[in-house]
């Protein structure tokens, strides 16, 4: 039972354009939406979150959209980075389950210089 | 203030033996939890300890066991490792015992092997 899948395992896009990675969830009961972000030989670093009740946060250069009707959330990252280039998991919590985080299946983010 | 760190970073097992895997918490964090992440995969929920208290459980064999230390430092054992153990455990510290978003930091995993 899948609740959080990332159906693209790749992406590529050229510096200083716009990433947007996607995220769906069959959950209705999750409370909070986060991303991470996983180097090699690293353990996922927290780059941003959302709560249930927004539809949008902003963080720099990072902004995440939840569409709860859709059951969808998305990344977007402008302008991306060559540094940007790394695995990006996207996560759920539920608050009744204490800070258990449920995530998907991660996509590949290449960006080219 | 110091990051989460795990050791090994590597370890290779066979078949039937046991394996200790230990996390060091950032500090000041009194939670920890553990996450399986299989080849290609996210990382799986194993379970959490809160103040050395086991704190939930995702969908994993009682072969897999906890420990969280007064220094709120953590062990994962496994009996009767399996081929399908094999994956990278990554350790993740918190502030807080509950929800709320609060971020968790992860060390860098150990990677484990089952031949």
């Amino acid at each position: 039972d899948q609740q959080v899948k990332q159906n693209s395992p790749s992406l590529s896009v050229q510096e200083g354009r716009i990433s947007i990675l996607n995220c769906d969830y069959t959950n209705s009961m999750f409370d909070y939406f986060l991303w991470y972000k996983k180097y090699p030989a690293e353990g996922p670093t927290f780059l941003i979150s959302i709560s249930s009740i927004k539809d949008k946060n902003e963080d720099g250069r990072f902004t995440v959209f939840l569409n709860k009707s859709a059951k969808h959330l998305s990344l977007h990252i402008v302008p991306s980075q060559p540094g940007d280039s790394a695995v990006y998991f996207c996560a759920a919590l539920q608050e009744t389950s204490g800070s258990r985080l449920t995530f998907g299946e991660g996509t590949q983010l290449t960006v080219n210089p | 203030e110091t990051g989460v760190t795990q050791s090994p970073t590597h370890l290779i097992k066979t078949r039937g033996q046991q394996v200790t895997l230990r996390c060091s918490s950032q500090s000041g964090h009194n939670t920890v939890s553990w996450y399986q992440q299989a080849l290609g995969q996210g990382p799986q929920f194993i379970f959490q300890y809160y103040r050395e208290e086991e704190n939930g459980r995702g969908n994993f064999p009682p072969r897999f066991s906890g420990l969280q230390f007064p220094n709120y430092s953590s062990e994962l054992n496994v009996n009767a490792l399996e081929l399908d153990d094999s994956a990278l455990y990554l350790c993740a510290s918190s502030s807080k015992g509950f929800g709320r978003g609060e971020t968790q930091y992860f060390g860098p995993g150990t990677r484990l092997l089952v031949l």
